[in-house]
């Protein structure tokens, strides 16, 4: 079965330090990843997808940037976390088949505090 | 512009009481509906999902409808227990497309 891990689940950064958020997934293949932020109270506002190795898009232009080194890891990172940064994020995989989305699981998220 | 408005934003029902979320979309070319349920501080998780063709799904105690000539979708929770407390969202696809329209949310809280 497939799974998705997600840490850490809680992360506390001063302003002006680096980030790097985590995501991997397990059973499955070529998956398309997305990396989703809710702020307190709100929906969730997708910040970048990938549809495969390499592959980046970006939703929404911000201080955070995502790559994907491995065919199932997906990284959310940012060179100087700015306080906007708080929130707490989501990744998520989904796999396509006939032009149709299947699975579109999220991890458990990562509450980020920036201090 | 694809969008999906849920109702009530939140609610308050003792526990045992029954209830119904409602959710309303724009999302076209439709390709289906789903309910996740978010507990405060975790990942959502899916409850249902429901293409064109299907009118209803149940999963336990929630039952949600579909009725894609209004474009509406409602989940109903039977029996409500504290463990239903958690924040319901309705999310749409649309066809030959990996992108979700995300609901606002319905922020449930049962009392006992």
């Amino acid at each position: 079965s497939q799974t998705i891990h997600q840490w850490p689940a809680t992360l506390v950064q001063p302003v002006g330090s680096p980030l790097s958020l985590e995501c991997t997934v397990e059973g499955t293949s070529n998956p398309n990843l997305y990396w989703y932020r809710q702020a307190a109270g709100r929906g969730l506002q997708l910040l970048f997808y990938s549809v495969g190795i390499g592959q980046i898009s970006s939703e929404v232009p911000q201080n955070l940037s995502a790559s994907r080194p491995q065919d199932r890891q997906f990284i959310l990172s940012s060179k100087k976390l700015l306080l906007s940064d708080s929130g707490f994020y989501l990744c998520a995989w989904s796999v396509s088949s006939g032009g149709r989305s299947y699975g579109y699981t999220f991890g458990s998220g990562t509450r980020l505090t920036v201090v | 512009k694809n969008q999906v408005e849920q109702s009530p934003q939140s609610l308050i029902i003792l526990e045992g009481k029954n209830c119904t979320l409602q959710c309303n979309y724009t999302v076209s070319p439709f390709s289906n509906l789903r309910w996740y349920k978010q507990d405060t501080g975790r990942g959502p998780v899916s409850l249902t999902i429901m293409t064109f063709s299907e009118n209803t799904k149940s999963n336990g105690r929630y039952t949600a409808t579909l009725d894609a000539d209004t474009k509406q979708s409602s989940l109903h929770i039977t029996a409500s227990q504290l463990s239903d407390s958690a924040s319901y969202i309705c999310v749409v696809s649309v066809k030959a497309g990996n992108m979700l329209t995300f609901g606002g949310g319905t922020r449930l809280m049962v009392k006992p």
